[in-house]
């Protein structure tokens, strides 16, 4: 089946720590991979995403990889900061029976603090 | 925000009430989608329409029925819940095989 696992939260930072947030999927074809941040008391927000293997998503200083070999699609940031404070989810996005489907990681905690 | 738009954003409702949810997009999207968020658990796809029909039923109780007027307009209605179904309830829409979907900012639901 399709699945997204990515690390179990919460996560602790000091500011300009660097972070990184793993994610690994299974899957059946070749899905979409995304990632998605959602602050307090707000929906989800596209952060950014990879279409295919070896792509490269980037945005806001965040960056991850689509590394088919791994099957993984870990988010990394140089330098975090108080406002990157947020829950993160990693997905995929898969065809499946003529319907688009996307598949949820369970979410992963941000806590940075000054 | 994102143009997907989530009315209301808090609800408290007692077991015997009736109450519906209202996701509105005017991006021209033509999917559209309901998630359940409950603490501590993987975000839930519940229902998918494609062009104002219905394409997946994630094994939702009836006691959750969808609706989809238009391509723009998504309500789900509710009746009879349980204070388990307490959650956040996200709407979501795409632009069929686009990629990435637009999320609402939900409704927090509390069932008393």
């Amino acid at each position: 089946g399709n699945s997204v696992t990515q690390m179990e939260g919460p996560v602790t930072l000091s500011e300009e720590a660097f972070l990184t947030i793993n994610c690994t999927y299974t899957a059946t074809g070749y899905p979409s991979l995304f990632w998605y941040v959602q602050y307090p008391g707000e929906g989800l927000q596209l952060l950014l995403k990879a279409t295919k293997a070896d792509d490269k998503g980037s945005n806001k200083g965040f960056e991850a990889t689509y590394r088919k070999e791994t099957t993984s699609f870990h988010l990394e940031k140089g330098s975090v900061q108080v406002s990157d404070s947020a829950v993160y989810f990693c997905a995929l996005r898969i065809t499946q029976g003529g319907s688009e489907k996307l598949v949820f990681g369970k979410g992963t905690k941000l806590t940075v603090n000054p | 925000e994102t143009g997907v738009t989530q009315t209301p954003r808090h609800l408290v409702m007692g077991m015997t009430n009736k109450k519906s949810l209202k996701c509105e997009q005017h991006l021209g999207h033509n999917a559209m989608y309901w998630y359940k968020q409950s603490a501590k658990k993987p975000l839930e796809l519940m229902f998918v329409y494609n062009f104002k029909e219905q394409t997946e039923n994630n094994s939702v109780p009836s006691r959750f029925s969808p609706e989809c007027p238009n391509s723009s307009h998504l309500f789900l209605h509710l009746h009879t819940l349980q204070p388990e179904d307490s959650a956040l309830y996200l709407c979501a829409s795409s632009q069929g095989r686009q990629v990435e979907a637009f999320f609402g900012q939900g409704t927090r639901l509390t069932v008393v």
